[in-house]
């Protein structure tokens, strides 16, 4: 069964630094999205994705996030000059034009910022 | 503001014991209710509810949801260790994107 697929499955870094988490959607989703989860909180949303460019984004989303989508297959997440509070679970989800409710997640990049 | 309450927030039962989990909302522009299951991997989806009253079922796994009174629940009957995890409960939106706000979760341990 094809699923969505996270790499690195955690990434230490600096503050300051910049990081890119990817993510591979499964071949035939069109809509993508990024959460968080901050350790001992809920799941919060990014940001969505469709047709190359940004949807919807949330307060979390500021300037120091993108997103894209380089070569049609892999979806990317970059934070540019992280901060503590950046320390997460980073979730990639995808869904389908014909269910587009239903998302399908992969199995999260822990991102810990020193 | 939206918002999704889950509960219980942690469960602990034997095998063969059956659970009911709980997710209550308020929101607006509410199209449809999730459950996920979150093992230490990927939260894998179980039903989307959009209706109330119809039961959805899967295995020993059932869900509803009550519109009236903004709420659903998760059954899950004979419960095994494998059914250990956190289960999410998520809500969409039909104005906006396809984005889900989630529930806290219930972290479920089945002792044997």
């Amino acid at each position: 069964e094809p699923e969505v697929t996270q790499t690195p499955s955690h990434q230490v870094t600096q503050m300051g630094q910049e990081v890119i988490l990817r993510c591979v959607p499964i071949s035939n989703h069109l809509y993508f999205y990024w959460y968080r989860q901050i350790l001992g909180q809920k799941v919060e949303f990014l940001v969505s994705f469709y047709n190359n460019e940004i949807s919807e984004k949330s307060e979390i989303f500021d300037d120091q996030f993108s997103v894209e989508r380089p070569d049609g297959s892999n979806f990317t997440l970059k934070i540019r000059s992280t901060k503590l509070e950046d320390s997460a679970m980073y979730f990639c989800a995808g869904s389908l034009t014909e269910t587009k409710n239903i998302q399908y997640f992969g199995a999260g990049t822990r991102l810990s910022v020193l | 503001e939206d918002k999704v309450v889950q509960s219980p927030l942690s469960l602990v039962v034997h095998e063969g014991d059956t659970v009911t989990l709980n997710c209550s909302y308020e929101v607006t522009n509410f199209r449809s209710l999730l459950w996920y299951k979150q093992e230490k991997k990927a939260p894998t989806f179980l039903f989307m509810l959009t209706s109330s009253g119809i039961e959805k079922k899967s295995g020993r796994l059932s869900s509803i949801l009550d519109k009236k009174e903004l709420f659903s629940i998760l059954n899950i009957t004979a419960t095994q260790t494998g059914d250990s995890a956190v289960y999410l409960c998520a809500l969409s939106f039909t104005s906006g994107t396809y984005k889900y706000i989630f529930g806290t979760g219930t972290r479920l341990k089945v002792l044997a």
